[in-house]
């Protein structure tokens, strides 16, 4: 597609319960990551794929959160046993390869989150 | 550690006026600069970057920003604001040797432009 595509927009979930939260990147770009944006804060940085190379999990914040990317397309952000304070808007972002000279992240549109 | 602080939460203007919106940021070494827009229920948009050369540079929109190395700053500005403007601004840092996964970002400020 054109930009970069998250699903859902917005989840509502239990305490406890499991989430899925999905992104497509713009065909072509190489490099994933995933933000977390709480209320009135900036963005943390959660994790990172580029290419086939291990992935950059220094942002997670717990062992319940985890990532996956199937080469170069679709990524998976998966919460477990989720808490109130997962509650935010999780971003997806991509970028072109290095060599093509962009240097620019686009982001998507986001995943709402909220754990009652 | 690399730091950008954003001191105004809230910035309102009258359409017209000419705006400003302050980063100022900690890193080490030179800085690659950034400045994103986010509109309600969007994603960030890309505005404007520094990487080097004119301390001015030009983005999206109308919108640029001036880079001083004394006073660490990346101050956003507009010479004349549009209602459509009204969103909320996050300047961003990272090393310029580093990638963009070392990119930090502010805590967003919130520009209001009344009609």
């Amino acid at each position: 597609g054109a930009g970069v595509s998250q699903s859902p927009s917005n989840k509502v979930t239990e305490k406890g319960k499991d989430v899925e939260l999905r992104c497509d990147p713009i065909s072509g770009h190489t490099a994933l990551y995933w933000y977390r944006q709480r209320l009135g804060q900036g963005l943390e940085f959660l994790i990172y794929f580029q290419g086939n190379s291990a992935p950059d999990k220094s942002g997670l914040p717990s062992d319940r959160f985890s990532a996956e990317r199937t080469g170069e397309s679709v990524s998976t952000l998966t919460i477990q046993r989720t808490q109130q304070e997962d509650s935010a808007v999780y971003l997806c972002a991509s970028r072109a390869p290095r060599e093509s000279g962009a240097n620019v992240l686009t982001f998507g549109a986001g995943s709402r989150l909220t754990v009652l | 550690a690399q730091s950008v602080a954003q001191p105004e939460d809230q910035v309102n203007v009258a359409e017209g006026n000419p705006l400003t919106v302050k980063c100022t940021y900690s890193v080490s070494g030179n800085p690659y600069l950034f400045w994103y827009v986010q509109y309600p229920n969007r994603g960030l948009q890309f505005l404007l970057k520094y990487i080097t050369g004119d301390n001015l540079v030009k983005g999206s929109y109308g919108f640029e920003a001036e880079f001083n190395k004394s006073q660490t700053s990346f101050h956003l500005k507009k010479p004349s604001a549009l209602v459509s403007d009204s969103a909320l601004y996050f300047c961003a840092v990272r090393p310029y040797s580093g990638s963009a996964r070392q990119l930090t970002f502010g805590s967003g400020t919130q520009l209001t432009v009344l009609p």
